[in-house]
């Protein structure tokens, strides 16, 4: 069966850097596309960046533009997002999620990793 | 960017009624060349990721029971509940997948 399981969700201090991992599982990797969402603590959800299935594309939000990077190892059947220069409004928990084609819905999600961005 | 709004932000429902949440999008997300609306549902409960129910507005995600419905067209969509049961207190998200930044709905709480 799919999964997608997230990794590397710490406190961190306002400026400082995390990277985030989601281990993919059940399915082929390489042929989806795959993105970072986030949630702020009781809050909605809010698109972070994707990549394309053999990382040719990526998109961003302007909220982190500049800040985060996201990649992706097929061969480890892995996704990652480098988050520098945090801010407090980076908290919550951020989840991985497959798409079949840039616009496409998110068929699959993680259970989550939790980013507290505090002094 | 595309705004998501959806109305109303929490619902009340009685067990076995009917519940509709509207979603509207600040333009049309339905694409011309393949008339399809670029829009899908999910729905969250507390402590877990958001599930697909519906995409391209009105297709249900395999295993998605059948009381769940999708409709609508261009800037206006329905997800409707058609006999709520205890299970489907959730919070209710659209999204439109047409362009980035893809973007959410605020969500809607949906209560017995």
């Amino acid at each position: 069966q799919v999964q997608l399981v997230e990794s590397g969700g710490d406190l961190v201090r306002p400026g400082g850097s995390l990277r985030l991992s989601c281990a993919a599982s059940g399915f082929t990797f390489s042929d989806f596309y795959m993105s970072w969402i986030r949630q702020a603590p009781g809050k909605g959800l809010e698109w972070v960046s994707s990549i394309s299935s053999s990382s040719t594309y990526t998109n961003y939000a302007d909220s982190v533009k500049g800040r985060f990077t996201i990649s992706r190892d097929n061969a480890k059947n892995s996704l990652y997002l480098q988050m520098n220069s945090l801010r407090a409004e980076d908290t919550g928990v951020y989840y991985c999620a497959r798409h079949i084609a840039a616009s496409a819905w998110f068929d699959y999600w993680g259970q989550g990793a939790l980013v507290t961005v505090s002094s | 960017d595309i705004v998501m709004t959806q109305s109303p932000d929490s619902l009340a429902v009685s067990l076995g009624e009917r519940a509709t949440i509207n979603c509207k999008s600040s333009q049309s997300v339905l694409y011309s060349s393949n008339d399809k609306n670029y829009l899908a549902w999910y729905q969250q409960k507390p402590g877990q990721p958001p599930k697909l129910l519906i995409y391209w507005a009105s297709s249900r995600e395999s295993g998605v029971p059948d009381r769940f419905s999708g409709s609508g067209s261009g800037t206006d969509f329905t997800l409707t509940i058609s006999s709520l049961q205890a299970e489907d207190v959730a919070v209710y998200y659209c999204q439109q997948y047409y362009t980035t930044p893809y973007t959410f709905g605020q969500g809607t709480k949906l209560e017995i």
